[in-house]
């Protein structure tokens, strides 16, 4: 399978807890990208990579969120403390530079409790 | 500001066209986007437009005039399984050059027997 993979696909956690989603990216691909989608509304931007640096950030994101892709392949997504509001699909998405189409991974469902 | 507008809701017969618009403001156009996701799936690309006129692609066709700000996709022949999310995407250019994608909300399509 050489599409973007997305792991875990769905995670219930508490309130508190701290979770990680994992995202490997189409290999040639050095655009990365995380969003995240509730019922209804389109992908909310998060983050993204080119290769290995973060270039660009959400300001709607809080420092509870993290992200690397310490090697310019794979990137993790880290929510530290969870809040029910933190309850989405988070989605990763690959592109190559210079060309629009992003290729979508299945998503991580998180619901938190 | 950039915004996109799209309607929510489309209701529709199979073997029948359908017409889905978009209309944005944004400022540092580069290019529109068409995807498609099917309920509790990852968004999938359907068409790009950067330049005005009609881009076909079997019963898929999109169009962009960017004077108006406006696009549409357009389905022809449509099936059951063209029953789900169309969303529409603006791609700009930022101040530091580089790419971001604006989404709209999606409109939700509904194929009748």
């Amino acid at each position: 399978d050489t599409g973007v993979s997305q792991d875990p696909r769905h995670k219930i956690t508490k309130r508190g807890q701290n979770v990680t989603f994992r995202c490997d990216p189409i290999s040639e691909h050095n655009r990365l990208y995380w969003y995240r989608q509730t019922l209804g509304q389109g992908p909310e931007f998060l983050t993204y990579f080119q290769n290995e640096a973060q270039l660009e950030k959400s300001r709607l994101l809080s420092d509870r969120f993290s992200a690397e892709r310490p090697k310019g392949s794979f990137s993790t997504l880290e929510i530290q403390r969870t809040e029910q509001g933190d309850s989405a699909m988070y989605l990763c998405a690959s592109s190559r530079t210079n060309t629009g189409e992003l290729f979508f991974g299945e998503g991580s469902r998180l619901t938190v409790l | 500001g950039q915004n996109i507008d799209q309607p929510t809701e489309m209701t529709a017969t199979e073997g029948a066209i359908v017409q889905i618009n978009c209309t944005y403001q944004t400022s540092g156009f580069n290019g529109l986007f068409w995807y498609q996701q099917h309920a509790g799936e990852a968004p999938t690309f359907l068409s790009y437009n950067v330049l005005d006129g009609l881009e076909e692609k079997g019963r898929f066709s999109s169009f962009l005039s960017r004077s108006k700000g406006y696009s549409y996709l357009l389905l022809k022949e449509l099936q059951m399984k063209d029953s789900a999310s169309y969303l529409c995407a603006v791609r700009v250019l930022n101040a530091g050059n580089n790419r971001k994608l604006i989404w709209g909300l999606g409109t939700s399509l509904a194929v009748n027997p």
